[in-house]
């Protein structure tokens, strides 16, 4: 199976901050890989897909980047309702894998 | 508007079973790929199981594969995960998410429905 590490496990930040998160697999996925935000009691969103898309309605200061096997999620003005907890994942092949999370709290 | 509503949750016992459901609505149910994905408390998320649009490709995590059997109506827009030989560490909030294949993100979710394996 193909393991996903994120790194940090947590960071904290303040509004405005840029924020980035990385994500390794541990085989090349080519750009099939996942961004998702979930924040307390809700189900994950999708926020990119396929290492770069935007997926609809999620705003632009969200973006995707990377291929192969090392990929990063840049916020590039972190926004109060952006505090939550994301996750990336490969849809390369079957099983679907999460890396652990990393959650963005408030400085 | 694309909705998945998630039933059959509950407690159940260790080496018991329970059949989850997955109501969808709001979209052309039989033309998309379904997934479970599960998330203990306090805990990240857990891909379960894969069907695809016509229901002739499976795939299931090792942690469940011979216990969890994944299948879909689209006569009823619904999705079941039957589990049996349920272990503590079943316990978990199961989501019910839509994706068009299994190369592809999932871009609807469910709210989740709660299983709790404890004697």
């Amino acid at each position: 199976d193909i393991q996903m590490t994120q790194s940090p496990s947590s960071l904290s930040a303040s509004v405005g901050d840029r924020v980035t998160i990385t994500c390794r697999a541990s085989q090349s996925i080519s750009s099939y890989l996942n961004w998702y935000q979930q924040k307390p009691g809700k189900a994950p969103k999708l926020l990119i897909y396929a290492a770069s898309s935007l997926q609809s309605g999620v705003p632009s200061s969200f973006s995707g980047s990377g291929s192969g096997t090392d990929f990063t999620l840049t916020i590039s003005s972190l926004q109060p309702e952006d505090f939550a907890t994301y996750y990336c994942q490969q849809s390369y092949s079957a099983p679907g894998t999460f890396g652990q999370g990393t959650k963005v709290e408030i400085k | 508007e694309v909705q998945l509503v998630e039933s059959g949750g509950g407690l159940v016992q260790p080496g018991g079973s329970l059949r989850l459901s997955c109501a969808a609505s709001g979209f052309i149910f039989s033309t998309f790929g379904m997934n479970w994905v599960r998330q203990a408390p306090g805990k990240g998320l857990e891909w379960v199981s894969h069907i695809s649009s016509s229901g002739s490709t499976i795939y299931y995590a090792d942690s469940v594969k011979g216990r969890f059997t994944i299948s879909r109506d689209n006569a009823k827009n619904s999705l079941y995960l039957q589990m049996s030989s349920l272990r503590d560490e079943d316990t978990a909030l199961y989501y019910c998410a839509r994706s068009y294949d299994i190369w592809s993100g999932y871009d609807h979710w469910g709210q989740g429905t709660l299983v709790t394996v404890s004697s």
